[in-house]
């Protein structure tokens, strides 16, 4: 069964620096797409960033400079580095599995609330 | 703004039908058959209904089903059941440059 558990989350204040974690199972993270989303409070979903099975990493432009995703393969887990953080990046962050081939997301994880504050 | 335009709400009553718009422009929904649709419950994460425009995973009942004309997608639930009332949010590939675009969601109410 696949799960995937979102960790990491919670209260910092702007210009702060926050990494999220995301603990599959059931698959490989290393030989499949995985992305986060988004969602402010209230809002709809708002994809940030992809990487892909062979490393490639890409960034929507509202984050991109100040976040990073990457992986560690031995613990089949997936991180975002977020750095310089706003206000307007307060949101709900999940992490999902993303099918290349049809362009969707098939599994996503329960999400982890980041709130950026003074 | 959400790239993608789709109704704030809709509403039915048991047992009758609604469909949930989803438009685009020429760079995403109208050139790729790649419109993927979630339900999102209050306080969970979404969940996948339809990818490919019109393709139900496994274990998505078939009264949810997608289409698409131009540069419109849509959702259609038949035979609304009190447990569809949720949140419902579009999204489509935009090319490479863009990569992937959500519509701003629609609340369904079950009258």
């Amino acid at each position: 069964e696949v799960q995937l558990v979102e960790s990491g989350g919670g209260l910092i204040q702007p210009g702060g620096s926050l990494r999220l974690s995301c603990a599959a199972s059931g698959f490989t993270v290393s030989s499949k797409y995985m992305s986060w989303v988004r969602q402010a409070p209230g809002k709809g979903l708002d994809w940030v960033s992809l990487i892909y099975s062979g490393g490639n990493t890409y960034y929507a432009d509202s984050v991109k400079g100040r976040f990073t995703i990457s992986r560690d393969n031995s613990k089949n887990t997936l991180y975002l580095q977020m750095n310089s953080l706003r206000a307007e990046d307060t949101a709900v962050y999940y992490c999902a599995r993303f099918t290349v081939t049809g362009i969707f997301f098939d599994y996503w994880g329960q999400g982890t609330l980041v709130t950026v504050s003074s | 703004q959400s790239a993608l335009t789709q109704p704030a709400s809709v509403s039915g009553s048991p047992g009758q039908s609604i469909t949930i718009s989803c438009t685009g422009t020429s760079s995403d929904v109208g050139s790729y058959n790649l419109v993927s649709w979630y339900q999102q419950h209050p306080g969970k994460a979404p969940k996948l209904m339809i990818y490919e425009g019109s393709k139900r995973p496994s274990g998505v009942s078939n009264r949810f089903s997608g289409s698409k004309s131009g540069n419109t997608a849509s959702l259609t639930i038949s035979g609304l059941q009190a447990e569809d009332e949720a949140d419902y949010y579009c999204c489509s590939y935009a090319g490479s440059t863009t990569g992937v675009v959500f519509g701003g969601g629609t609340k369904l109410t079950v009258l």
